[in-house]
């Protein structure tokens, strides 16, 4: 069974341009979480969607960011006009209800550098 | 808010010695506990889970515990081996789906 996938693993992007990073959840999970992991910090809850919901999103940055998790294909989160700031590493996880009920499984992560 | 702690944040000890990482949270009323492996530059690996209810969680050279009411959690680690080299991290669900981590121990494991 494959597991979280994330794609891309590593992503470079200019001062200004937008960043897409790509979730494909373990398959019959319908719960998806991103997180981000600044360097040397811990890893931060961004937002949680449920298949074309989105249930919470109090992690995320009110500007700039989104993510959307369609009916089909990956859940989406998107970076629009991208700062040095957001040089981070972004990590998808899923689980088959939510977190408070099963365990989640997380994907290898993308790692966004803006230069 | 809650708020996970771990100590110590880096570890290093020689290979085959029984070691304990330990995990501390101010919020008691969590839906369960788990806990990750992070291998440099990797993902996160779910090493434990351990639902309100339980005590303690065993997997291969792994034991987890879990005292709610004081807010901590233990992860033993028997006969550490290099290959056990990693960040460990804690964390805690208290909402019902977002994860709360902690900064994580960085484990050394010398030959």
């Amino acid at each position: 069974n494959a597991g979280v996938m994330q794609n891309p693993r590593h992503l470079v992007r200019r001062r200004g341009q937008e960043a897409r990073l790509r979730c494909s959840p373990v398959k019959g999970h319908s719960h998806v979480y991103w997180y981000r992991q600044l360097p040397e910090e811990g890893l931060k809850f961004m937002v949680y969607l449920q298949k074309e919901n989105i249930i919470d999103e109090s992690g995320m940055p009110k500007e700039r960011f989104s993510a959307e998790f369609p009916k089909e294909g990956p859940s989406i989160l998107r970076i629009q006009q991208v700062v040095r700031g957001d040089s981070a590493a972004y990590f998808c996880a899923s689980s088959r209800k939510g977190a408070g009920d099963t365990e989640a499984f997380f994907g290898q992560g993308t790692r966004l550098t803006v230069v | 808010k809650q708020e996970v702690t771990q100590i110590p944040a880096a570890l290093s000890v020689p290979e085959g010695e029984n070691l304990v990482l330990n995990c501390s949270f101010t919020d008691s009323a969590i839906y369960n506990l788990q806990w990750f492996r992070q291998d440099p530059g990797k993902g996160l690996t779910s090493l434990l889970l351990i639902q309100s209810s339980q005590r303690e969680q065993t997997s291969g050279r792994l034991n987890a515990s879990l005292d709610k009411s004081s807010g901590r959690s233990t992860l033993y680690i028997a006969a550490s081996q290099p290959g056990d080299s990693a960040t460990y991290l804690c964390a805690v669900v208290n909402s019902g789906y977002a994860l709360n981590f902690g900064k994580g121990t960085s484990l050394l494991v010398t030959p």
